[in-house]
């Protein structure tokens, strides 16, 4: 996880939006990842976003790519108390996925 | 189809004992892959197959580590002389080639390994 870097934790109050950002440095990656992984779980696949596109909107997260500045984020709206985990970024390197340290989410009622 | 099966759930072994871990991947992947997560860090890359071939390694498979695939379906990681380094979360991934990279990797539960 080198050369993926998120913030480490975030806290929010349940309802806010939870923004969480990545920044890699691979830029010939064609998709870029969202994981979520709860206590004691394998990883989850949360969403993803090709590289030609700035923003991807799916349900409550949001995906906002700024490929100059290398910059990825997770917005989470309406963030539950089924949302605190922790939220890996991905970038692809050959057949390899790298993964940041992931960001832990914690969601307060 | 239930996913990507790890067992066991978690190995306790003592410093020097070999151990050997499973993985069945979604049945209709033929690309596998292995990871290695420990406290508070992100999973790193170990190794890759498609179908029984190993493609990569990454340099943190040290020679104690071996991989197989033998019929390009299940998938074992054994660890020789274990040490209390190894300690890890050991993940399983399948994915399925010609899909798009954007379908991500499907992961297992893990293998939580203990060196005592």
């Amino acid at each position: 996880g080198e050369d993926v870097e998120q913030s480490l934790f975030l806290s929010v109050r349940e309802g806010d939006s939870s923004v969480i950002n990545c920044t890699y440095t691979d830029s010939s990656s064609t998709y870029l990842y969202w994981y979520k992984q709860e206590p004691g779980a394998g990883l989850q696949l949360l969403t993803y976003i090709f590289s030609n596109m700035d923003m991807k909107q799916d349900q409550r997260l949001t995906v906002l790519l700024n490929k100059k500045d290398k910059h990825l984020s997770l917005r989470i709206a309406d963030t539950q108390t089924g949302d605190s985990a922790i939220y890996f970024c991905a970038d692809p390197s050959g057949y390899a996925l790298n993964f940041g340290k992931g960001t832990s989410l914690l969601v307060t009622p | 189809d239930t996913g990507v099966s790890q067992d066991p759930r978690h190995k306790i072994t003592k410093r020097g004992q070999n151990v050997t871990f499973r993985c069945d991947p979604i049945s209709e992947h033929n690309r596998l892959y292995w990871y290695r997560q420990t406290l508070g860090q992100g999973p790193e890359f170990l190794t890759y197959f498609q179908n029984e071939a190993q493609l990569e390694k990454s340099r943190l498979l040290s020679d104690r580590f071996s991989a197989e695939r033998p019929k390009g379906s299940f998938s074992t990681l054994e660890i020789q002389r274990t040490e209390q380094g190894d300690s890890a979360m050991y993940l399983c991934a399948s994915s399925r080639l010609g899909t798009g990279e954007g379908y991500g990797y499907t992961f297992g539960s893990g293998t939580r390994l203990t060196v005592v």
